[in-house]
């Protein structure tokens, strides 16, 4: 069957260090890998995609990385900041036009 | 822009009951999408339109489901004789025409309680 598993439901961090979050899939093969932001009570808010072909993409402190051997990405947050608290969902965007989420890692940043 | 709105944004409703669900869209976002998202877990995709045309559905969306997009623009998504079971939230996203936009912008969801 299809999967989309994010290593832990919650991940505490110090401030200022790197988040590091993972995302492996099994049974898709997706064209496209999106990373979002999800506050409590609200919509998801798109930050990253990632081809298939690309290894590696970045923003501003944010990087993804994207093994399609491993069939995993990982996405990372340096000098992490407590205004990055949020859960953050890995999506998979398929040939097709749908978005299959991941069930989301909980990331907490300590001040 | 004013992003994508929905409404209501919190709906209490005793089981049995009809639910109707809009959702405004990005103004030029020709690319409508519904999911349900409960606790704890990731949104789950419902239905897709692109313009007024239902492309997808999921094979997990009840035949209680139906979802409507008449001219286009807005969405509507209704729940016939609601279930427990439906408690959730309920996204809208939309996206925008061209061949390299794929990210989805969402709205702030409906919150549905059947008690």
């Amino acid at each position: 069957s299809q999967k989309i598993e994010q290593n832990s439901e919650a991940l505490n961090i110090q401030e200022g260090k790197t988040a590091t979050l993972t995302c492996n899939y099994t049974n898709y093969s997706p064209a496209y890998l999106q990373w979002y932001r999800q506050d409590p009570g609200r919509g998801p808010v798109f930050l990253l995609l990632i081809r298939e072909n690309e290894k590696e993409k970045r923003k501003e402190r944010l990087k993804v990385t994207f093994d399609t051997t491993l069939k995993q990405s990982l996405f990372h947050i340096t000098a992490s900041q407590p205004a990055d608290s949020a859960t953050y969902l890995c999506a998979l965007l398929t040939g097709a036009n749908n978005l299959f989420f991941g069930t989301g890692t909980r990331l907490t940043v300590i001040p | 822009d004013t992003g994508v709105s929905q409404d209501p944004r919190h709906k209490i409703t005793k089981r049995g009951q009809n639910v109707t669900f809009r959702c405004d869209p990005i103004s030029e976002h020709n690319r409508l999408y519904w999911y349900r998202q409960t606790l704890g877990q990731g949104p789950e995709f419902l239905t897709y339109f692109q313009n007024e045309a239902q492309l997808e559905k999921s094979r997990l969306l009840s035949d209680r489901f139906s979802a409507e997009r008449p001219k286009g623009s807005f969405s509507t998504l209704e729940i016939q004789r609601t279930e427990q079971g439906d408690s959730a939230m309920y996204l809208c996203a939309s996206r925008g025409p061209g061949q390299g936009a794929y990210e989805q912008y969402f709205g702030p969801g409906t919150r549905l309680t059947v008690t």
